[in-house]
């Protein structure tokens, strides 16, 4: 079955500087990746996602980048805020949706003001 | 629309004991989910349906029973609690239409065993 490995698994930045979480998968057949926001105490919701037909995408401050040769995809938060303090996860499927999740260990990231 | 929605919000059982967590979500979604969280261990894939009267096992099935005799409700039975069972319980629904993928979350089960 799929593997989702992710790091680090804590992260602390200054507020307005950069972070980047990465994660690797070990299914070649994986083509949805999603990436889930947890604030303490609350529901997985989801920032970004990406499929394994596009390279990059982004929405604002938040991006998602893949490389499908080296099955990795990481996260990057551009001029953090500590609202975005927060546990993120990543997640691979080869179902094309999020249908079948594996996540990974989760990130505590945590943006120091 | 309440979305997803999970009952009970907290409870303890005693080794040995059953129960049931129930899910309803209310979007007409035909995927539906159920994980559990452990620290430091992300979210693991127990059980899912792909619509009523479908059911199979994701990738920690045991101990855990399902059934989906409706659109709208997922319920997750422990048959007999183990105190590796203390976990939270998070229900999802999905759907796949067009471009969009997302995969609605409950409030979670904070569920101990003792």
């Amino acid at each position: 079955g799929e593997n989702v490995e992710q790091h680090p698994s804590t992260l602390s930045v200054q507020e307005g500087d950069s972070a980047v979480i990465k994660c690797t998968y070990s299914d070649s057949a994986s083509n949805y990746f999603p990436w889930y926001k947890q604030e303490l105490g609350k529901r997985p919701q989801l920032i970004i996602d990406i499929r394994s037909n596009v390279g990059e995408k982004k929405d604002q401050r938040i991006a998602v980048t893949l490389n499908k040769t080296a099955k990795h995809f990481s996260l990057h938060i551009t001029e953090t805020q500590p609202e975005d303090s927060a546990v993120y996860f990543c997640a691979a499927s080869s179902s094309g949706s999020a249908r079948q999740l594996t996540f990974g260990s989760g990130t505590q990231l945590t943006v120091l003001p | 629309n309440a979305g997803v929605t999970q009952t009970p919000k907290f409870q303890v059982l005693k080794t040995g004991q059953s129960m049931t967590l129930q899910c309803a979500q209310d979007m007409n979604h035909e995927y539906m989910s159920w994980y559990r969280q452990d620290p430091g261990m992300g979210l693991r894939l127990i059980h899912y349906s792909v619509g009523a009267g479908i059911t199979d096992q994701g990738e920690v099935p045991n101990g855990y029973n399902v059934s989906r005799s409706t659109t709208e409700d997922f319920p997750l039975r422990l048959l007999s609690a183990a105190p590796s069972q203390t976990s939270v319980y998070f229900c999802a629904s999905s759907i796949t239409s067009g471009d969009t993928y997302e995969q609605y979350f409950g409030p979670g089960t904070r569920l101990t065993v003792t």
